[in-house]
């Protein structure tokens, strides 16, 4: 079956601007995570959905960094006014439920902030 | 959150077994062993996890030591399409994986 997918797959922006990330979980998972990679180092946790709730936003830097999952599904990552630091790679789990453990990841959408 | 320690990088030959080393000696009763793996441009993979006994699957084996202090990802042989970033996670079910540095395999043909 279709897995995770993200768009876009690349987006460069400016300094300052507004960026929307969007995810397709695999159909059915009512977990979904969202994780941040910088160059050369692991995956950091940001975001995990339970259904449509935020069930832990700790990973969130500061108040420019918010998602959404309104239906349980597609959720959106949203970063207010761009810094050059927020340049990464966005990655997209899901998993079946809270309790499987076992999370099944996107292809990232890297972003690019001049 | 649980820490593991992982060494920076091993190399392996093709056809050639190879046994990739995880420390977690602050794990705790109810922590789970996870390995996932990330090949180049790509998002990460689930391997393998286990919380007691020796799992296989696959893909892997995960041999975990009787203290759980350890364990070890074992790839019975190895291809060029297992080179990749392997990480060892401890987690509690439903809970964020937390990433290290993770090990740098590179298998030569």
């Amino acid at each position: 079956g279709a897995g995770v997918s993200q768009t876009p797959s690349n987006k460069v922006t400016e300094k300052g601007k507004y960026v929307e990330l969007r995810c397709d979980p695999i159909s059915g998972h009512t977990a979904l995570y969202w994780y941040r990679q910088s160059l050369g180092q692991g995956p950091e946790f940001l975001i995990y959905f339970q259904g449509t709730g935020a069930a832990d936003d700790s990973g969130l830097p500061n108040d420019r960094f918010f998602a959404v999952r309104p239906e349980g599904s597609v959720s959106t990552l949203k970063i207010q006014r761009t810094e050059r630091g927020d340049s990464a790679v966005y990655l997209c789990a899901s998993s079946r439920d809270s309790t499987t453990g076992t999370q099944y990841f996107g292809p990232g959408t890297r972003l690019l902030v001049l | 959150d649980a820490k593991t320690t992982q060494p920076n990088s091993m190399e392996s030959n093709e056809e050639e077994p190879v046994h990739l080393p995880c420390n977690h000696s602050t794990i705790s009763g109810t922590d789970y062993i996870h390995w996932y793996r990330q090949l180049p441009s790509q998002g990460p993979e689930y391997v393998i996890h286990g919380l007691t006994s020796n799992v296989n699957n696959r893909m892997a084996s995960l041999a975990i030591a009787e203290d759980r202090k350890s364990s070890t990802l074992i790839l019975h042989r190895a291809t060029l399409r297992d080179a990749a970033v392997y990480y060892c996670i401890l987690m509690e079910y439903g809970n964020k994986l937390v990433f290290g540095a993770g090990t740098i395999l590179r298998v030569k043909s």
